[in-house]
């Protein structure tokens, strides 16, 4: 099955500061890789996804790039602002018998902004 | 909408005990999950389902079943509750039968098994 790994498993940078969280997976055939961002006390959100189609998506202060040879995709966060504080999670979906079904998440990175 | 709901939010149970977790979601979404979160362990999957009356297994199914007689509930009942089972459970649906889009998640229910 899917395996995917997540580094740095805590971060803490300046605001102002980009920060840069890391994933890795197995299954070459999985083709969909969602960020999650969760704050405390709550369930995760989505706050980008890119497909295997695609290189590199942006949205505002927030990027994803997807290196399918190497089988690694990565968030990167500019100019932080204190209320990104939170877990972030990488994940990964894997096709089984052809059919998507099952999303496979990293272990989570605890990203603190420092004022 | 309400989106995800799920309920208890808090449960202390004993060893040996059995329980169900509820999660209602009210966007008619056919695809339905439930999650545990450990400390340095992240999300594992524990059970899905891909319709009413359709589920399977997950990473780490053992301990726990599922049902799925409606669209919009999707249980999770521990059988025999273990100190193992002490973790953070969080309920989650998207659209559609896989994974083309965003995973909608419920604030999650934390167990306690003493």
């Amino acid at each position: 099955g899917e395996n995917v790994e997540q580094h740095p498993s805590t971060l803490s940078v300046q605001e102002g500061d980009s920060a840069v969280i890391k994933c890795t997976y197995s299954d070459s055939a999985s083709n969909y890789f969602p960020w999650y961002k969760q704050e405390l006390g709550k369930g995760p959100q989505l706050i980008i996804d890119i497909r295997s189609n695609v290189g590199e998506k942006k949205d505002q202060r927030i990027a994803v790039t997807l290196n399918k040879t190497a089988k690694h995709f990565s968030l990167h966060i500019t100019e932080t602002q204190p209320e990104d504080s939170a877990v972030y999670f990488c994940a990964a979906s894997w096709a089984q018998g052809g059919a998507t079904n099952k999303l496979i998440f990293g272990t989570g990175t605890l990203l603190a902004v420092q004022p | 909408n309400a989106g995800v709901t799920q309920t208890p939010k808090f449960q202390v149970l004993k060893t040996g005990q059995s329980m169900t977790l509820q999660c209602a979601q009210d966007m008619n979404h056919e695809y339905m999950s439930w999650y545990r979160q450990d400390p340095g362990m992240g999300l594992r999957l524990i059970h899905y389902s891909v319709g009413a009356g359709i589920t399977d297994q997950g990473e780490v199914p053992n301990g726990y079943n599922v049902s799925r007689s409606t669209t919009e509930d999707f249980p999770l009942r521990l059988l025999s509750a273990a100190p193992s089972q002490t973790s953070v459970y969080f309920c989650a649906s998207t659209e559609g039968g896989g994974y083309t889009g965003e995973l909608f998640f419920g604030e999650g229910s934390r167990l306690t098994v003493l």
